[in-house]
């Protein structure tokens, strides 16, 4: 059974440039919550996404970001015209239930804005 | 608005040591509290989690102890060894709430020596 599933692990963006970060949750989960990490720091909660619907996105930045978990496919975090500030480790989890503090952490993907 | 603190930031024992985390959390709406370990380069991953209504709860060498009263609880893990080295993340979360996200500490990064 495979784990939480994040590509790509490493994306190198220069400032303006848009980045697309893709999470293929656990096999028969249907809730996916994207966390940032910044550096020495805790993660911070982005958004929570159900198929095709967005539950809570109270922590996304109301400016350039966007995410979506659509039928079929893997839910993509997008952040157009990245810049320094967003370098980060983005994560990805999900769980069986809602809102369940059994969530299963994908590898990450770290981005680097140069 | 950091709703659960954790500290302290770093830790170094020896091997064999009972090293101890300590959180503490605001919202009494919080139902459960995990914590999550995570490995340099990996995503955390879960390792134990307790309700409140509970004041201890054990699972092999690492132990939740919960002070309802206080708003506190902490991480104790028995017999330390250096393949425990990682940083260790106390949670909250209000389970099946609207806000399906956890409420991260900010981390403790310990090193057990050999």
């Amino acid at each position: 059974n495979a784990g939480v599933m994040q590509n790509p692990r490493h994306l190198v963006r220069r400032r303006g440039q848009e980045a697309r970060l893709r999470c293929s949750p656990m096999k028969g989960h249907s809730h996916v919550y994207w966390y940032r990490q910044l550096p020495e720091e805790g993660l911070k909660f982005m958004v929570y996404l159900q198929k095709e619907n967005i539950i809570d996105e109270s922590g996304m930045p109301k400016e350039r970001f966007s995410a979506e978990f659509p039928k079929e496919g893997p839910s993509i975090l997008r952040i157009q015209q990245v810049v320094r500030g967003d370098s980060a480790a983005y994560f990805c989890a999900s769980s069986v239930r809602g809102s369940s503090y059994e969530q299963y952490f994908g590898p990450g993907t770290r981005l680097t804005v140069t | 608005q950091q709703q659960v603190k954790q500290s302290p930031q770093s830790l170094i024992v020896q091997k064999g040591g009972i090293p101890i985390i300590n959180c503490a959390y605001e919202n009494t709406a919080f139902d459960y509290f995990p914590w999550y370990q995570q490995f340099p380069g990996k995503g955390p991953a879960l390792l134990i989690a307790i309700r409140p209504d509970v004041s201890e709860k054990k699972e092999g060498r690492f132990t939740i102890s919960f002070n309802k009263s206080a708003k506190q609880f902490s991480l104790h893990i028995m017999d330390s060894q250096p393949g425990d080295s990682a940083t260790y993340f106390c949670a909250a979360i209000r389970e099946g709430g609207s806000q399906g996200n956890l409420i991260f500490g900010k981390g403790t990064k310990l090193s057990v020596k050999p």
